[in-house]
Parts: structure tokens; C-alpha cells; sequence
């Protein structure tokens, strides 16, 4: 069975402070990482993909990828209580044609 | 609009109805996806459209499901005999390169 493992949470941070979401996946083979934040009774926006080892920045978000690990992580610099959300983690199993593998999701708290 | 659209918004039926879901992907996107999410669950692949075939429908629970493409353009998922199991949100994404995007979903409540 190909999974995606997140953490629950909650996972709950200052306001200002770095977030920092992990995810593993069990398919070698997999070649497309993504995240997707969603808010509470809306579908998921995709905020970042990443495809090669190492670091991808955007803005206030980073994902990084270790595929010797099987290891997705996203960190988010200053964090606003706006980012307050579950943050799901996704792998494309597939090959190729996009089918992802969701995780559970984290969620995220970001207090004043 | 430039993003995925779906119809209906909410869906309350009774159980053993029919029910029909709608979606409209983004212009130009080949691909389209059906995913459904329980309450409090992470999202369950259900089938895959390229054009109008549908080469991976392996995420259908039951042959209660069933999905159809037309034009390349808009999809509709059919659940006969609805049972209170197949309540949930369902979700139509759809791509043209890497990475989905997600319409607004259906929520179906089956009494």
C-alpha cells in the first residue's frame, strides 16, 4: 500500500514563528511532492511542489525534499495567524499522470 | 471564471436515490480528477480522465460509481442507490502539467 504519512497535530505556533510540517512517503519511485493548505469547509490551493532533492523557496514558504530519506517537509518563515489551516502533503504515485496520494493532513494554529 | 467549477454546491438526498455531480475543469486541462473527502479524512482518489477516457478508475468503491467525460471538457460521477456511507465531499480537480487544482467540491449529505 503506497502512503503518505503527516503528523495530526495540532501543531500550534506563535505568531512571527517558523512552522514546520514533515511528511514521509513510502514509494521510492515517487518523482512530484506537493502541499496543499486547506481551510476549514474549503478545498485544497496548491502552495508549493517541489521535484528534485534540496530546497525550494517561494515567498515565505520553503519545501524541502530528501529522497534518500523519503522526506517532505514545508517550513513557513513568519507565520501569521492567516496561515492557521491543515496543511496537506501529496506524492504522485502515479509515474507521471498526477495521481496523488494524499496525507491526513496537519493542522496548523498560528496564535497572536 | 478561471478556476474549476462544480454543481451542485450541496446535495441532500435520501438513501437509494440517485445523484448526479457536475464539474467543469479549467480551460485547457486535459486531465481531471475525482477525489472525495469524509469528514475529518484525507482525500480518497476515486478516478482519472485523460480527454474523455478514463484509464485509471480504480479508486471507484462500488459499481455504484460510475464517471463520464464529454468534449474533453465537463465530467459528471453518477452514485446509484446512495447509501449514508457515500456521504462526503467530493472534489473535481484538474491539470495540465504537474499538480492539481481543486473546484469548490459537492457536498453530499444521504439521510
Amino acid at each position: 500500500q503506497k502512503e503518505v504519512e503527516q503528523n495530526s497535530g495540532p501543531l500550534s505556533v506563535p505568531e512571527g514563528a517558523i512552522a514546520s510540517l514533515n511528511c514521509t512517503y513510502s514509494d521510492r519511485g515517487s518523482q512530484s511532492f506537493f502541499w496543499y493548505r486547506q481551510y476549514s469547509g474549503k478545498s485544497p490551493e496548491l502552495i508549493m511542489s517541489i521535484y528534485s532533492n534540496g530546497d525550494k523557496e517561494d515567498g515565505r514558504f520553503t519545501a524541502q525534499l530528501n529522497k534518500a530519506s523519503q522526506y517532505v517537509s514545508l517550513l513557513i518563515r513568519d507565520s501569521q495567524p492567516s496561515d492557521s489551516a491543515t496543511y496537506l502533503c501529496a506524492a504522485d504515485l502515479s509515474g507521471g499522470y498526477n495521481k496523488l496520494i494524499f496525507g491526513a493532513g496537519t493542522r496548523l494554529a498560528v496564535h497572536p | 471564471g478561471a478556476g474549476v467549477s462544480q454543481s451542485p454546491s450541496n446535495k441532500v438526498t435520501e438513501k437509494g436515490k440517485d445523484v448526479e455531480l457536475r464539474c467543469d475543469p479549467i480551460s485547457g486541462h486535459t486531465a481531471l480528477y475525482w477525489y472525495r473527502q469524509s469528514l475529518g479524512q484525507g482525500l480518497e482518489f476515486l478516478i482519472y480522465f485523460q480527454g474523455n477516457s478514463a484509464p485509471d478508475k480504480s479508486g471507484l468503491p462500488s459499481d455504484r460509481f460510475s464517471a463520464e467525460r464529454t468534449g474533453g471538457s465537463v465530467s459528471t460521477l453518477t452514485i446509484q442507490r446512495t447509501q449514508q456511507e457515500d456521504s462526503a465531499v467530493y472534489l473535481c480537480a484538474s491539470s495540465r502539467d504537474r499538480g492539481l487544482f481543486f473546484g469548490p467540491g459537492t457536498r453530499l449529505t444521504v439521510l
